[in-house]
């Protein structure tokens, strides 16, 4: 499975738009791209996945480049609530098995 | 969907007894795993089934650990004579085998285990 990279920490404002960007250089071709959140004492909660180019919910966008080796995961004017851990995950299309998580990016969004 | 349900939320045990957590998944979602999350670390892998069968084991899953999925249905982790070092919160999520897209696992609230 491809090892994903990002930043440890990030801080923003409420309102403010915040991107997360996710290095995964040895994607496979049958990779998909995963974003978790994560508050303390909680299970990580699904946001949003991925193959290529762009993916929008109600939540967030998914950013791919054609090359696929990394992902942003944007957020749409954050507010507080939106403090939490997210985690970036690479996995094989439709097949079952672990997710290896890494630490994540710590959002921390001030007033 | 209900959502993955686990119980018990919190578990306090002392050093040696025996301990046992339940996960009941997403309904019709064949697939469930187990991961173990200590503080300030992202969730590891510990096992994961397909209906019944235990596809994988991690070798963090030592023999007083075993786990069980009988009908395919909730799955059972128990952790024979605990350690100070099972403490950790134990995570259980479950998916649905699609043709047509990625395998997104749901996780539940997880259990507290408390080691004393």
């Amino acid at each position: 499975l491809a090892k994903t990279t990002q930043p440890i920490s990030m801080d923003s404002y409420e309102g403010q738009e915040v991107n997360i960007t996710c290095s995964h250089n040895n994607i496979a071709t049958n990779d998909y791209i995963t974003w978790y959140q994560q508050f303390p004492s909680q299970g990580p909660r699904f946001i949003i996945q991925g193959y290529k180019t762009k993916v929008t919910n109600e939540v967030a966008s998914l950013f791919i480049p054609a090359d696929r080796k990394s992902s942003t995961l944007s957020l749409p004017r954050v507010s507080l609530s939106d403090t939490a851990v997210y985690y970036c995950l690479v996995g094989r299309y439709n097949q079952g098995g672990k997710l290896i998580f890494g630490q994540g990016t710590e959002l921390s969004v001030k007033p | 969907d209900t959502g993955v349900s686990q119980n018990p939320r919190h578990k306090i045990t002392k050093r040696g007894q025996n301990v046992t957590f339940r996960c009941d998944p997403i309904s019709e979602h064949n697939r469930l795993y187990w991961y173990r999350q200590t503080l300030g670390q992202g969730p590891e892998f510990l096992t994961y089934f397909q209906n019944e069968a235990q596809l994988e084991k991690s070798r963090l899953l030592s023999d007083r650990f075993s786990a069980e999925r009988p009908k395919g249905s909730f799955s059972t982790l128990e952790i024979q004579r605990t350690e100070q070092g099972d403490s950790a919160m134990y995570l259980c999520a479950s998916s649905r085998q699609t043709a047509t897209r990625g395998d997104t696992q749901y996780f539940g609230p997880g259990t507290r285990l408390t080691v004393l």
